[in-house]
């Protein structure tokens, strides 16, 4: 069975700082991962997607995702946070036929002054 | 890109009362929806996989009878909140798949429902 874990439900950062949320995961086939951003009482915008092409992902906002298949992970990176950036990120497997989504913990990301 | 509505973005009744939520592809057909619900603080959970013309599936552990969902046509799914009670309470969310292989799934805005 497919699953997801985000390591650090909570990350702070100083403006400027490098970005970096954690997921790994587990899928018994190749797996279609993807990284969402969710701000308050919104629903989920898609920051990018991994499909079995380029293993980096770029994308939206400067965020960028490397698949290490020997690592399981898909770590999500920006070089440089900026305060917009303060938000819930979910990292997510698709699993089944219909493409069904199952999501990690989330890690809230907080970019201080 | 592919837009989801929902409708209503929130609604308050009271225990015992049904509550319906529309879930609406705006510029692309959708034989696939999914329900997802989110409790304060904490990840999605998907609740059923909605099919246009055919019963949905349900994720284990939810009642059927108490999440009633429809997926009458190609752009939109209800779920309807049956006797609700205040533990029903949550956020809400559909999302519907589009694009190359249907792999991309596209999530609308969310309902807060809030059972008093």
């Amino acid at each position: 069975a497919q699953s997801v874990t985000q390591l650090g439900s909570h990350v702070s950062v100083s403006e400027g700082a490098l970005v970096l949320l954690r997921c790994n995961y587990s899928s018994s086939v190749p797996p279609y991962l993807f990284w969402y951003v969710q701000y308050p009482n919104q629903g989920l915008q898609l920051l990018l997607k991994y499909t079995s092409a380029a293993t980096l992902v770029k994308g939206i906002n400067g965020f960028e995702a490397e698949f290490k298949k020997s690592e399981t992970s898909f770590h999500l990176t920006k070089p440089s946070a900026h305060m917009s950036d303060a938000a819930e990120y979910f990292c997510a497997v698709s699993v089944g036929g219909y493409n069904k989504l199952i999501f990690g913990a989330g890690t809230r990301l907080a970019v201080h002054p | 890109g592919a837009v989801v509505s929902q409708h209503p973005s929130w609604v308050i009744c009271k225990s015992g009362t049904s509550v319906k939520i529309e879930c609406r592809s705006l510029d692309f057909q959708a034989t696939t929806m999914f329900w997802y619900r989110q409790f304060p603080k904490q990840s999605l959970m998907l609740m059923a996989t909605s099919n246009e013309g055919s019963k949905a599936t349900y994720e284990q552990g939810v009642e059927k009878d108490k999440f009633l969902i429809n997926h009458a046509s190609l752009t939109l799914s209800t779920l309807t909140v049956t006797s609700a009670h205040p533990e029903d309470s949550s956020f809400y969310i559909c999302s519907a798949p589009f694009g190359a292989g249907d792999y991309e799934q596209y999530f609308g805005p969310g309902t807060r429902l809030t059972v008093t």
